[in-house]
């Protein structure tokens, strides 16, 4: 398996612009997490899904965020409209089960809003 | 809802010396993880472990279920060692998410 594949790598945007990242998780993995990490903040969990249900969306900062999972092998983070603060790095997470067996990251999206 | 607390926060070791990094978590667990992240790099799963000891390499985790306490060794430390390492737990017996430590911030001195 690929691992979790996450693109864009890298987004340079300029405030007010739609954003839209994206992830596929492991194939069989049932958990998918969208995570957010800052110098300040360090690693938030945004959202997460359990079998393409969300079920915890408590970090999500603000309704210009929203999250998506249509099927078991895709999921999108969209930023709409973006803004300066919202700069960090994105990663996705994939697992297995409550436990989180073979728990993945991604390499990540740097995002960068100008 | 689980707490996860590392320490240290910061540890600056010289080349070959033996490294131990601590995490305890407050609600009971089925497992616990320790990841690690290089500098401006992604984050990579070491070890899930739910009971003993684990060992891959010169890496060595450790866990005490009833103390709900895990270690990190490191043995002869290498300079590419430096890195972010994280401890993980589940945020709650019936949750699938996890919770994650501050992380501990190593530098390894050649």
């Amino acid at each position: 398996d690929a691992g979790v594949i996450q693109s864009p790598r890298h987004e340079v945007t300029e405030m007010g612009q739609e954003v839209t990242l994206r992830c596929k998780p492991i194939s069989g993995h049932d958990y998918l997490f969208w995570y957010r990490q800052t110098m300040m903040r360090g690693l938030e969990l945004l959202i997460y899904f359990n079998n393409n249900v969300p079920i915890d969306d408590s970090g999500m900062p603000e309704d210009r965020f929203s999250a998506k999972m249509p099927n078991a092998s895709f999921s999108t983070l969209k930023i709409q409209p973006s803004e300066p603060r919202d700069s960090a790095v994105y990663f996705c997470a994939s697992s297995l089960g409550r436990g989180g067996y073979g728990y993945t990251f991604g390499s990540g999206t740097r995002l960068t809003v100008v | 809802k689980n707490e996860v607390e590392q320490s240290p926060q910061n540890l600056t070791a010289q080349e070959g010396e033996f490294i131990t990094i601590n995490c305890s978590y407050s609600v009971g667990i089925s497992a616990l993880h320790w990841l690690q992240q290089h500098p401006g790099g992604g984050i990579v799963s070491l070890f899930m472990l739910s009971s003993g000891k684990k060992k891959h390499g010169r890496l060595i985790a450790t866990i005490n279920i009833q103390e709900k306490h895990s270690s990190l060794h490191i043995t002869a430390s290498h300079p590419r060692d430096s890195a972010v390492y994280i401890c993980a737990a589940p945020a709650g017996r019936s949750q699938g998410n996890l919770i994650f430590g501050k992380g501990t911030k190593l530098s390894v001195k050649p």
